[in-house]
């Protein structure tokens, strides 16, 4: 089955830097890429998606890109704000997952004011 | 709009008892239902997913079961609770398998004593 991992488990950045995280990806087949934000207590939401016949996708400060080759997906957020202070998670789904999520550990991102 | 409600939102339950955890989606038809547990507040494991109704598959084996007795009901249930059965339980709905948007409900916390 699909395997996916994160990086880095936590990230701090000081308020208006940019945050990257990245996830990796075994099955080649996988063809949808989520990322969700959950904060303390809360159910994960989901945040910015991507499929797997666009290489990058944007909404406002936070961007995703897809590399099919090298099997790996990254989150950007720029001009990083407090309330981006959260656990984020990538997954990945389709192929021989098909209709399943799997998910990354999880980042913990904490913006410093 | 589509909403999904769980519950109940918190319970404690001494270790050998019975456990049954409710999740039903309004605002759309044959959804796809999904039971993920998550401890220590990091990493979803996918427990069951439903592609209908009486159609359960179960990802790993477990001291829990699931049931969709109606199109847009799922219940998570067991006999009697171990105390690695504590954790956050997030019940998940999508409408398309494979390359659907995944939505969470509020969760439930279950602290097993």
């Amino acid at each position: 089955g699909e395997n996916v991992e994160q990086h880095p488990s936590t990230l701090s950045v000081q308020e208006g830097d940019s945050a990257v995280i990245k996830c990796t990806y075994s099955d080649s087949a996988s063809n949808y890429f989520p990322w969700y934000k959950q904060e303390l207590g809360k159910r994960p939401q989901l945040i910015i998606d991507i499929r797997s016949n666009v290489g990058e996708k944007k909404d406002q400060r936070i961007a995703v890109t897809l590399n099919k080759t090298a099997k790996h997906f990254s989150l950007h957020i720029t001009e990083t704000q407090p309330e981006d202070s959260a656990v984020y998670f990538c997954a990945a789904s389709g192929g021989t997952s098909y209709g399943k999520l799997t998910f990354g550990q999880g980042t913990i991102l904490t913006v410093h004011p | 709009s589509q909403t999904i409600h769980q519950w109940p939102a918190t319970l404690v339950q001494p270790v050998g008892s019975p456990l049954s955890l409710e999740c039903t989606v309004e605002g759309t038809s044959n959804p796809n239902l999904y039971w993920y547990r998550q401890a220590a507040g990091r990493g979803l494991q996918l427990l069951f997913y439903s592609v209908g109704i009486g159609q359960i598959s179960s990802e790993v084996p477990q001291n829990l079961s699931a049931s969709r007795p109606q199109d847009r009901q799922f219940i998570l249930s067991s006999k009697k609770l171990l105390l690695s059965d504590s954790g956050f339980y997030l019940c998940a709905w999508s409408v398309l398998a494979g390359e659907g948007e995944q939505y969470f409900g509020p969760g439930t916390r279950l602290t097993v004593t």
